[in-house]
């Protein structure tokens, strides 16, 4: 079945540190990939997104490229900042089937605490 | 435009008793969807729809209820609450599949604890 595996956290960086935040993916097909964050008592938000394969997906200085052939979506971030601490999850959703409903696979969340 | 809301924001009950969580919102978006958040299992899917009088089992649906009776509306029920359903519950909405858009709206969730 379709699935999503996230690196384990927590996950704390001093401020202006890289961040890099690992996913990778079980599925059949061509699943669309995405990053979503959590910040303290707030529901998700969608951070960016990717539709297919290589395309880059990017907002508010993240990164993340779909990767078909190491089935990856790696998040990346050149220098965090300490309003950056949340929970992040990778997800995707198998899009085109004849059966789609948009629903998302969730990965299990990395949370990341950046320290001033 | 106010999102995706949900009533209550905590509620507390006690085991066996029901409840019903509201979901609301302003987008027109004919998908929703109920989640539940758990300590290192990510968001589990519940229930979902994909329109108004439409509902459809997610991947944990038991001992949960839902009903879609106007479009921007989508109703988790608990009848007889048991500890195992302590958790954090989200409702989302988006468009359809079809749109091309994949993003879904989240709510701020709903705390409940079953004692």
């Amino acid at each position: 079945g379709n699935s999503v595996t996230q690196m384990e956290g927590p996950v704390t960086l001093s401020e202006e540190a890289f961040l890099t935040i690992n996913c990778t993916y079980t599925a059949t097909g061509y699943p669309s990939l995405f990053w979503y964050v959590q910040y303290p008592g707030e529901g998700l938000q969608l951070l960016l997104k990717a539709t297919k394969a290589d395309d880059k997906g990017s907002n508010k200085g993240f990164e993340a490229t779909y990767r078909k052939e190491t089935t990856s979506f790696h998040l990346e971030k050149g220098s965090v900042q300490v309003s950056d601490s949340a929970v992040y999850f990778c997800a995707l959703s198998k899009i085109g089937a004849s059966s789609n409903t948009g629903k998302l696979i969730f990965g299990q969340g990395t949370t990341l605490q950046v320290k001033p | 435009n106010a999102g995706v809301t949900q009533t209550p924001k905590f509620r507390v009950l006690k085991t066996g008793q029901s409840m019903t969580l509201l979901c609301a919102q302003d987008m027109n978006h004919e998908y929703m969807y109920w989640y539940r958040q758990d300590p290192g299992m990510g968001l589990r899917l519940i229930h979902y729809s994909v329109g108004e009088g439409t509902t459809a089992k997610g991947e944990v649906p038991d001992g949960y209820n839902v009903s879609r009776l106007k479009k921007q509306n989508f109703l988790l029920g608990l009848e007889s609450a048991a500890p195992s359903q302590t958790s954090v519950y989200f409702c989302a909405s988006s468009p359809p599949a079809t749109s091309g858009l994949y993003e879904q709206y989240f709510g701020p969730g709903t705390r409940l604890t079953v004692t």
